[in-house]
């Protein structure tokens, strides 16, 4: 099974500033299946990146993915109140497994 | 846009079963692989089961098999999630969730809570 590490755990940040997560997966993903979400309190995740820095439909450009092999990131380029939420990584390559989460709070 | 609505959760006692429901709308449900992912009190998100568009192929996690049975019927837009033998370890938000370039439509959810 790939085994997904999200680092920082928390990043404290404040509106306007540039957020960079970072997924490391245990194994080379396939493909680049890699996938982005956001989950606000009380609701469901949101798909944000598909296939490591696809765009969803709908996603603002501010977010946007990179990354290939075992190393992705997840950039937020200018953070808006409603991105403070918390945002897993997912391997789709090899079965599925998602990381344990980046919570990206207001500093 | 896409719309999924999970139904059935609840407490149950340990050892005990449950049917899940979801039922789709605004898509080709018939066209689409679908899974179910299940989020554990303390946030962490697990894949549970997926069914192939044609309902041939399914798949499980392993501390699932054997005991959880994912089925669909796309003549009713519905899919579903036969849990039995639960477990404490089962209690957990489930989410039924749409697979095309990762999961792009999620439910909202329902709860499963298994205690005595």
């Amino acid at each position: 099974e790939i085994v997904l590490t999200q680092s920082p755990g928390t990043l404290s940040l404040s509106p306007g500033e540039r957020a960079t997560l970072s997924c490391r997966a245990s194994q080379s993903v396939s493909n680049n299946y890699l996938a982005w979400y956001q989950q606000k309190p009380g609701q469901a995740p949101r798909l944000l990146i598909y296939g490591a820095s696809n765009r969803a439909t709908g996603i603002p450009d501010r977010f946007s993915g990179s990354g290939s092999g075992t190393d992705f990131t997840l950039t937020i380029s200018r953070l808006e109140p409603e991105d403070f939420a918390v945002y897993y990584c997912q391997q789709y390559g090899s079965s599925f497994t998602f990381g344990p989460g980046t919570k990206v709070d207001i500093k | 846009e896409g719309q999924l609505v999970e139904s059935g959760g609840g407490l149950v006692q340990p050892g005990g079963s449950l049917r899940l429901s979801c039922s789709a709308s605004g898509f080709s449900f018939s066209a689409s692989a679908m899974h179910w992912v299940r989020q554990f009190p303390g946030k962490g998100l697990q894949y549970v089961s997926a069914i192939s568009s044609d309902g041939s192929g399914t798949d499980y996690t392993g501390s699932v098999k054997g005991r959880f049975t994912i089925s669909r019927d796309n003549s009713k837009n519905t899919l579903f999630l036969q849990m039995s033998s639960l477990r404490p370890e089962d209690t957990a938000v489930y989410y039924c969730v749409r697979r095309i370039h990762g999961y792009d439509y999620w439910g909202q959810g329902t709860l499963v809570a298994v205690s005595s």
